[in-house]
């Protein structure tokens, strides 16, 4: 089955260390996304990237950084200028081809947790 | 950036009645939206979506109605069950990336 793969479901960082969240889709989508949730509230856009090698930062991209080496993947990495980076981290993927717009496909999700 | 907002925050509804969740969007140019559903823990499933042609859209015990006129959305589920308690969320593809609301949470009474 095709799908979009965040690892791993709990990460666990301590202060001053940069950790990477995984995200890996089979969907065969162009663009992928990182968003952060905190309790309560709604999405936050971090980073996308619409194609290859290609990536634009979002609202609150400071202290996060990615790459998109490949279509398949969008790691993101939590370093340390982030300074309150304990949430819900989610993927996501989307397909637009022809013009048509089509929604996004969400990965499971990653809750780190600075200790 | 364009806003997508929802008028309520926590919606309480009785097992067996019928749910409506609201959404504004300021977009005018927004041709394309969808309501998610977020369970905890989870990451948002797609529910529904609708293009701006057309006024309502039916799926399996959801309708979402859409009036471009006052820039409104809304999901409507029928005979809500308690796992339909859940976080939902309206999003505006007429913009790339999709812009989120906070959520409206749901909670099923039995």
């Amino acid at each position: 089955d095709g799908g979009i793969t965040q690892s791993p479901k709990y990460l666990f960082r301590k202060e001053g260390q940069n950790v990477t969240l995984s995200c890996e889709q089979n969907l065969n989508h162009d663009a992928m996304y990182w968003y952060r949730q905190d309790p309560g509230q709604g999405l936050r856009l971090i980073y996308y990237s619409q194609i290859v090698n290609d990536f634009q930062k979002g609202d609150i991209a400071e202290g996060y950084s990615v790459s998109r080496e490949k279509k398949e993947s969008f790691p993101l990495t939590v370093t340390s200028a982030q300074k309150n980076p304990t949430a819900f981290y989610l993927c996501a993927s989307s397909s637009r081809a022809g013009g048509d717009h089509y929604g996004y496909t969400f990965g499971s999700g990653t809750r780190l947790t600075v200790v | 950036g364009e806003n997508v907002g929802l008028h309520l925050p926590t919606l309480s509804v009785q097992e067996g009645d019928n749910s409506i969740i609201n959404c504004a969007y300021s977009n005018s140019a927004s041709d394309y939206f969808i309501w998610y559903k977020q369970e905890s823990g989870k990451g948002p499933q797609f529910i529904i979506d609708i293009r701006s042609n057309m006024d309502k859209r039916q799926g399996q015990r959801v309708t979402v109605l859409l009036n471009k006129t006052v820039k409104h959305l809304s999901l409507q589920i029928a005979a809500t069950q308690p796992g339909d308690s859940a976080v939902y969320f309206c999003a505006d593809s007429g913009n790339t990336p999709l812009v989120f609301g906070k959520g409206t949470r749901l909670s099923v009474i039995a």
